[in-house]
C-alpha cells in the first residue's frame, strides 16, 4: 500500500482529456516536488513532469502537471492511442520513514 | 546522452545475496549535485523505490528495505552497484537503474529519473 494515492484506472476517448489525481500528505506532496512517469508495456518507466510542472526536452505540451497542497495532478489532452500505459507519481517523503515513493500507478486506457 | 545498463543474476536463491550493477556510458559517473538511483518493480506491481546514492558519498535506503540494501559507486569501472542482502521470493522483481541528467543543480529528494536502464529480472527461487 502506496503513501500515494492514485486511481486504478481512467478511461477517455481519443481526443479527449483525461486528468490522473495523485494524492498524499504533507510530508510528501505537501512539501516536496513531484514527479510523474509513462510506463508502456514492457518497457521502462519514462520520466514526462519533474518539479510538479516541467517537462523534459521532447515531451509534448499535451502532458501537464500541477500540484495543490497535497495533492498533484497529471493531465493529457489530445489523448492518442500511444498513450495507453500506466502512470506513476513520485515524490520524497519527510516522514519518519524518509525516503523517495511512488503512487501505486493509473493504467490509461485509450477507448 | 548518457545510457545505463543493469547485469547481474537473473536468479538468486532464498537468503542468499543479491547482486547488480549498472553501467554507464555517454557520461560521466562522478560529477557535483548528482545521485544514483534503483528502483523496482515485481511482476504486474507498481513502482517501488530503493534507494539512491549522492555524489557526497551519502546514501538514502527505502525504510523497508534498508537493513538489508546498499548501494555504492566504482567511478574506475563507470559502475554503480545494488546488494540487496537475505532475500525471498517477495524480492522477485524487475530492478532498474535511474539518474537525472547532468548539468544541474539537484538533489535526491527531487525523485527526477530522466535515464532509465532497460531492466533486468531477478528471480528469488531454490
Amino acid at each position: 500500500q502506496s503513501v500515494l494515492t492514485q486511481p486504478p484506472s481512467v478511461s477517455a476517448a481519443p481526443g479527449q482529456k483525461v486528468t490522473i489525481s495523485c494524492s498524499g500528505s504533507s510530508s510528501n506532496i505537501g512539501n516536496n516536488y513531484v514527479s510523474w512517469y509513462q510506463q508502456l508495456p514492457g518497457t521502462a518507466p519514462k520520466l514526462l513532469i519533474y518539479d510538479n510542472n516541467k517537462r523534459p526536452s521532447g515531451i509534448p505540451d499535451r502532458f501537464s502537471g500541477s500540484k495543490s497542497g497535497t495533492s498533484a495532478t497529471l493531465d493529457i489532452t489530445g489523448l492518442q492511442t500511444g498513450d495507453e500505459a500506466d502512470y506513476y507519481c513520485g515524490t520524497w517523503d519527510n516522514s519518519l520513514s524518509a525516503g523517495g515513493v511512488f503512487g501505486g500507478g493509473t493504467k490509461l486506457t485509450v477507448l | 546522452q548518457l545510457q545505463l545498463q543493469e547485469s547481474g543474476p537473473g536468479l538468486v536463491k532464498p537468503s542468499e545475496t543479491l547482486s547488480l550493477t549498472c553501467t554507464v556510458s555517454g557520461g560521466s559517473i562522478s560529477s557535483s549535485s548528482y545521485y544514483w538511483g534503483w528502483i523496482r518493480q515485481p511482476p504486474g506491481k507498481g513502482l517501488e523505490w530503493i534507494g539512491s546514492l549522492y555524489y557526497t558519498g551519502s546514501t538514502y535506503y527505502n525504510p523497508s528495505l534498508k537493513s538489508r540494501v546498499t548501494i555504492s559507486l566504482d567511478t574506475s569501472k563507470k559502475q554503480f552497484s545494488l546488494k540487496l542482502r537475505s532475500v525471498t521470493a517477495a524480492d522477485t522483481a524487475v530492478y532498474y537503474c535511474a539518474s537525472p541528467p547532468r548539468g544541474i543543480v539537484i538533489v535526491p529528494a527531487a525523485m527526477r529519473f530522466d535515464y532509465w536502464g532497460q531492466g533486468t529480472l531477478v528471480t528469488v527461487s531454490s
